[in-house]
C-alpha cells in the first residue's frame, strides 16, 4: 500500500514551453501533497505544499507564477512549470500525506519516483 | 524545524549491522522522528519513524535516546541494496538535510 506515482518519469522540452507533471496517490486519499526539487548531488528542496481544494503554499524563494500547482482531487496534484528555461532542469519529486483520515495513522509522507525535466 | 546533524558518509561491510546516528537536539516534544532513504535516481523511500519508544519494522530498527535529542537507525544486516543516502527528519514537515551516504562493501 501507500503508492505514489508520477507522470511523466522524464521529459525534454524546448526553452519557453510549459510542462505539466502529475502526482497521484494510487491507494489512499491525500489531503496534502508536497512538491520538491533536487539538483544533481544536492538534497531535496521543498517547493510548495498543496492542499486539496485550496491554494498551494509556496516556500520562500519559489515563484508561484512560474510553478503552478493544482490539487483538484484527493488523489491528484499537478505541477506546471511555465515558460521553462534551462535552469529549471531538475528532478521534481512529489509526496503525498494521507493524514489521519487516510487511515494510515501517521504523518508519514510517501514519495513518488520523480520526474526528470530537461529544458534545452 | 529541528536542526539535524548526520555524518556525511559511512561505510559498512555487506551482511553486517549498520548504525546510522542522528543528532536533533532542538526537537520539540511532539515531533516524530522520520527516517527516509534515497537510492540513486529514485524518490525517497520511507524507512521508519518513532516518537519516544524504540521501533522495529521489516526494514530497520529505530533507537531513540531517552531525551529524544538523538536517534540511531539500525540496519541489522546490510545488503548492497541498502546503499543510499539516509535522511533523519524530525518534525511533521519533511525538510531534507544533507543526510548520510551509506556505502556497502561486498
Amino acid at each position: 500500500g501507500a503508492v505514489v506515482s508520477q507522470h511523466p518519469s522524464w521529459v525534454i522540452c524546448k526553452s519557453g514551453t510549459s510542462v505539466k507533471i502529475e502526482c497521484r496517490s494510487l491507494d489512499f486519499q491525500a489531503t496534502t501533497m508536497f512538491w520538491y526539487r533536487q539538483f544533481p548531488k544536492q538534497s531535496l528542496m521543498l517547493m510548495a505544499t498543496s492542499n486539496e481544494g485550496s491554494k498551494a503554499t509556496y516556500e520562500q524563494g519559489v515563484e508561484k507564477d512560474k510553478f503552478l500547482i493544482n490539487h483538484a482531487s484527493l488523489t491528484l496534484s499537478t505541477l506546471t512549470v511555465t515558460s521553462a528555461h534551462p535552469e529549471d532542469s531538475s528532478f521534481y519529486i512529489c509526496s503525498a500525506h494521507p493524514g489521519l483520515a487516510g487511515g494510515l495513522g501517521t504523518d508519514t509522507q510517501y514519495f513518488g519516483p520523480g520526474t526528470r525535466l530537461t529544458v534545452l | 524545524d529541528a536542526k539535524t546533524t548526520q555524518p556525511n558518509s559511512m561505510e559498512s561491510n555487506e551482511e553486517e549491522p549498520v548504525h546510522l546516528p542522528c543528532n536533533h537536539s532542538t526537537i520539540s516534544g511532539t515531533d516524530y522522528i522520520h527516517w527516509y532513504r534515497q537510492l540513486p535516481s529514485q524518490g525517497p523511500e520511507y524507512v521508519i519513524h518513532g516518537l519516544t519508544s524504540n521501533v522495529n519494522n521489516r526494514m530497520a530498527s529505530l533507537a531513540i535516546a531517552e531525551d529524544r535529542k538523538s536517534s540511531t537507525l539500525i540496519l541489522h544486516r546490510a545488503t548492497l541494496r541498502d546503499a543510499a543516502v539516509y535522511y533523519c527528519i524530525p518534525g511533521d514537515k519533511i525538510i531534507f538535510g544533507k543526510g548520510t551516504r551509506l556505502h556497502i562493501l561486498p
